[in-house]
């Protein structure tokens, strides 16, 4: 099956700082999902990018499928920015593995 | 439109004993996922199905099993229970096409002692 490595594990900014989590998986894929755990657990679907760029708002993220790796960035990070980031790629089997996820720790 | 319900969102076991989480998705969903969450780990995948009558294990599938009669339902039955098993657990939801969201329900907190 897929192999996702997310990397950094642990990052600590201060409110303002701009971001980029990288998430390395070690097959093809055709669908790559990346999600944010508040600290309360909830899970939110951020994107659906299994390959390109797409924007939202501060967050934007980046897969380059043929390289097998995939950045989420984060700009003028803010507190509620907080939390646990996880990306979830697939392939044709419709297994969907998640990453052990970056901690972020926006301090004010 | 309630999306993914998960249920109990509770629930204390005694070790030994056996216990049925119920997931239900209303959005016509093909794939449907199990997953437990350690604490300050990340989201383990136990099964999954891509549709009714169909299922397959995940990366953790010992100690549990499942079934999908149903499009909207996705059970997770615990045997035996054992303190392993005290974890959060999610259920998902997926169209399982290009484009579309997965969906989580909130989350059982499950404790064996």
């Amino acid at each position: 099956g897929i192999q996702v490595e997310q990397s950094p594990p642990d990052l600590i900014l201060q409110e303002g700082a701009n971001s980029t989590l990288r998430c390395n998986f070690s097959d093809s894929v055709n669908n790559l999902q990346w999600f944010h755990q508040n600290p309360w657990g909830q899970l939110i679907n951020l994107f659906y990018i299994p390959s390109g760029t797409k924007q939202n708002g501060r967050l934007s993220a980046t897969t380059v499928a043929t390289e097998r790796y995939s950045l989420l960035y984060i700009s003028s990070s803010q507190t509620t920015d907080s939390g646990v980031y996880f990306c979830a790629p697939s392939g044709n089997t419709g297994k969907l593995i998640f990453g052990q996820g970056t901690t972020l720790q926006v301090k004010p | 439109n309630a999306g993914v319900t998960q249920t109990p969102k509770f629930r204390i076991l005694k070790i030994g004993q056996s216990m049925t989480l119920q997931c239900t998705q209303d959005m016509n969903h093909n794939y449907m996922y199990w997953y437990r969450q350690d604490p300050g780990m990340g989201l383990k995948l136990i099964y999954y199905s891509v549709g009714a009558g169909i299922t397959d294990k995940g990366e953790v599938p010992n100690g549990y099993n499942v079934s999908r009669s149903t499009t909207e339902d996705f059970p997770l039955r615990l045997e035996l229970a054992a303190p392993s098993q005290t974890s959060v657990y999610f259920c998902a939801s997926y169209r399982g096409s290009s484009g579309n969201t997965i969906y989580f329900g909130e989350g059982s907190w499950l404790t064996v002692v």
